[in-house]
């Protein structure tokens, strides 16, 4: 079963603000959220990662909901190089640990 | 800074032959983990090394595919006997410590055609 739900799409347009939402009801207290995107023929780029709190650098701001059921990762004015498949991930604190992804929800930016 | 480096990018090989993808991690970094992407699966775990230690292999096919690191700058992935159904891109990723907190950051990846 996916741990983390995204929706399959989302559109936007050039110097718009996109939040793109992960539903993760089962989360459990010791599990990390993280967000990755991936364009064709790359590698998946890591964006950000929280536990609690809201957390923000040059790339996005993730906005984590304070049950942490759920969490929104807000990419303020998107350009073209924004259009990727972003995945949410939820990882388990410790040593160890794999990243393991679902199929994510692609962000197409337009002009 | 050089980022994970994967050699080769790609590689087209006869079924049945054999196949052997590397892998340089960022220096410094001590886990290395491999997955492997296709259109069907999607992202799948194969196996990650950290100090070069198998620590866990849960996602390697038990049979043709192991993996090694036999130092702490480069990691292999080899497959025996390769098989149309093994054609996937083959990435392999670093982190400073194996710990959940560290950033796994990604190579290119090795895209393996098998004819």
């Amino acid at each position: 079963d996916a741990k983390t739900t995204q929706p399959d799409s989302m559109e936007s347009t050039e110097g718009e603000t996109v939040h793109l939402p992960c539903s993760h009801a089962t989360i459990s207290g010791n599990e990390y959220i993280y967000w990755y995107r991936q364009v064709p023929l790359q590698g998946p780029e890591y964006v950000t990662h929280g536990l609690q709190q809201n957390t923000t650098n040059s790339m996005a701001f993730l906005a984590i909901a304070s049950d942490r059921k759920s969490s929104t990762l807000i990419l303020p004015h998107v350009s073209l190089r924004d259009a990727a498949v972003y995945h949410c991930i939820l990882r388990e604190q410790g040593t160890g640990s794999k990243l393991s992804f679902g199929k994510g929800a692609k962000l197409t930016v337009s002009p | 800074n050089a980022g994970v480096i994967q050699t080769p990018r790609h590689k087209v090989t006869g079924k049945g032959q054999e196949a052997t993808l590397w892998c340089e991690p960022i220096s410094g970094h001590s886990a290395v983990f491999w997955y492997r992407q296709t259109i069907v699966q999607g992202l799948e775990f194969l196996t990650y090394f950290r100090n070069q230690a198998p620590i866990d292999d849960s996602g390697m096919p038990k049979e043709r595919f192991s993996a090694q690191m036999p130092n702490q700058s480069h990691s292999t992935l080899k497959i025996q006997s390769t098989q149309p159904q093994d054609s996937a891109v083959y990435l392999c990723a670093s982190s400073l410590t194996g710990n959940s907190g560290n950033t796994l950051y990604f190579g290119e990846g090795s895209r393996l055609i098998v004819v």
